[in-house]
């Protein structure tokens, strides 16, 4: 009964460092997507993924790369991390779509 | 170009009284679909209301009700009788169905302040 599930949920990196965040999904859905959101503001889209297989940027891609590993998993990767992507990283899914979208519980992920 | 606009930073209404948040959006694909989230400051997102594009009534949920103007591409969020639990931020977004190969996009959000 997992639904989304995103890890770490903490994270401090140092600038330059690298991680990859993970997200895997137990709903059976088609369309998985990586947000940010920064305090006090909205979600904006970082990438997004229709299906198994295919991937698309989104608002804010730069200084991010993704992996659709298969139909459950969608990883973000920060190559080269700044202090500029200090925020916290919500996963989601999408079933059909007049269907609401599904969240993690967020990374809350700091660059010092 | 798709976009979400919420104008509204901040809004405050009075327990038992209703609100109307706005949204306007903005998109060239004929079919779309508009969210409603509320995020506590727990930080969930939870989904309150959905309207499809060719929807002909306003979609209502409870104590929500979308009042969807398709022609001034508006999705106004209307919360009746407010709780002190509505205090929350809420999210309007926009899923494209054909063009934007399901691409979903958030507006900067309302902050809803319910006051006793």
């Amino acid at each position: 009964n997992a639904g989304v599930t995103q890890t770490p949920k903490f994270q401090v990196l140092k600038t330059g460092q690298s991680m990859t965040l993970q997200c895997a999904q137990d709903m059976n859905h088609n369309s998985m997507y990586w947000y940010r959101q920064d305090p006090g503001m909205g979600l904006r889209l970082i990438y997004y993924s229709a299906s198994e297989g295919t991937t698309d940027k989104g608002e804010v891609p730069n200084g991010y790369n993704v992996s659709r590993l298969n139909k459950r998993e969608f990883s973000l990767r920060l190559e080269s991390a700044a202090p500029s992507q200090t925020s916290v990283y919500f996963c989601a899914t999408q079933g059909y779509s007049n269907q609401p979208q599904h969240f993690g519980d967020g990374t809350r992920l700091s660059i010092l | 170009a798709q976009k979400i606009t919420q104008t509204q930073p901040g809004m405050f209404v009075q327990e038992k009284e209703a609100v109307t948040l706005d949204c306007t959006y903005d998109t060239s694909d004929p079919s779309y679909g508009l969210f409603w989230y509320k995020q506590p400051s727990s930080g969930e997102m939870i989904f309150l209301i959905y309207q499809g594009s060719y929807d002909q009534q306003n979609a209502t949920e409870g104590r929500y009700s979308l009042n969807f103007q398709k022609a001034r591409k508006s999705a106004n969020l209307v919360i009746s009788a407010s709780q002190l639990g509505d205090s929350a931020m809420y999210f309007c977004a926009m899923r494209e169905t054909n063009t934007g190969g399901f691409k979903t996009i958030f507006g900067a959000g309302t902050r809803l302040f319910v006051k006793a």
